[in-house]
């Protein structure tokens, strides 16, 4: 079975300018969450998709959105960025049954460049 | 506001010891706590799940505990080896939330 695959897996941007990025999950996940790494903060979750709903939201500005399609896959966008989004994100992708207890599978991350 | 810490935040061990650290959480609300081994250029690998007070989990030479009452976790590694060079992270969910803690960095000692 095929790992998730996130791309692109570097990208550079300026500040003010928008971004999207894109998660495919394990095949027959259906739940797709976001996160962001940086040396300061840790891994943050943003929010979680789940059968093209938002199901849960972590404590981001609403410049970061996201969406999810009806094959699972998940789309992030940064809109207006800030040098702070410099960042990873990982995505990981699960069944979906259990929020708590489902195993994430993670992918290996977009690493994104404010300059 | 929910906090999980991890201890220590490095470690430095070697090669052929055991060694174990912490994750420390509120007690309260307790809904699951995750442990991953994260290794340098690869994706965090998720290693336990763990739900009830008194868990134990095992998976190979890797084990964990876990004590909700007192809101703690420890991981264990008996025999280190090179391969087990990482960060292990935590992560508790508690009512939707999942909250990381920073990390435990682990370096295996040849």
């Amino acid at each position: 079975k095929a790992g998730v695959t996130q791309t692109p897996r570097y990208l550079i941007k300026t500040r003010g300018q928008q971004v999207t990025l894109s998660c495919s999950p394990i095949s027959g996940h259906r739940s797709v969450s976001w996160y962001q790494q940086t040396p300061g903060q840790g891994l943050q979750f943003l929010f979680e998709y789940f059968s093209e709903t938002q199901r849960n939201k972590g404590n981001f500005p609403g410049r970061f959105s996201g969406r999810q399609f009806s094959n699972s896959r998940s789309e992030m966008n940064v809109s207006t960025l800030e040098l702070g989004d410099s960042a990873l994100y990982l995505c990981a992708s699960s069944l979906g049954q259990n929020q708590d207890t489902d195993t994430q599978y993670f992918g290996p991350g977009t690493r994104l460049t404010v300059l | 506001i929910l906090n999980v810490e991890q201890s220590p935040q490095s470690l430095h061990v070697q090669e052929g010891d055991s060694t174990n650290f912490t994750c420390s959480f509120p007690s309260s609300n307790f809904y699951a706590l995750h442990w991953y081994r994260w290794e340098t250029a690869k994706s965090p690998e998720a290693l336990f799940v763990m739900t009830l007070n008194g868990d134990e989990k095992k998976k190979g030479r890797i084990s964990a505990t876990l004590n909700t009452k007192e809101g703690y976790s420890y991981l264990y590694i008996k025999g280190s080896q090179p391969e087990d060079s990482a960060t292990y992270l935590c992560a508790l969910l508690e009512m939707n939330k999942i909250i990381f803690g920073k990390g435990t960095r682990l370096h295996i000692l040849p």
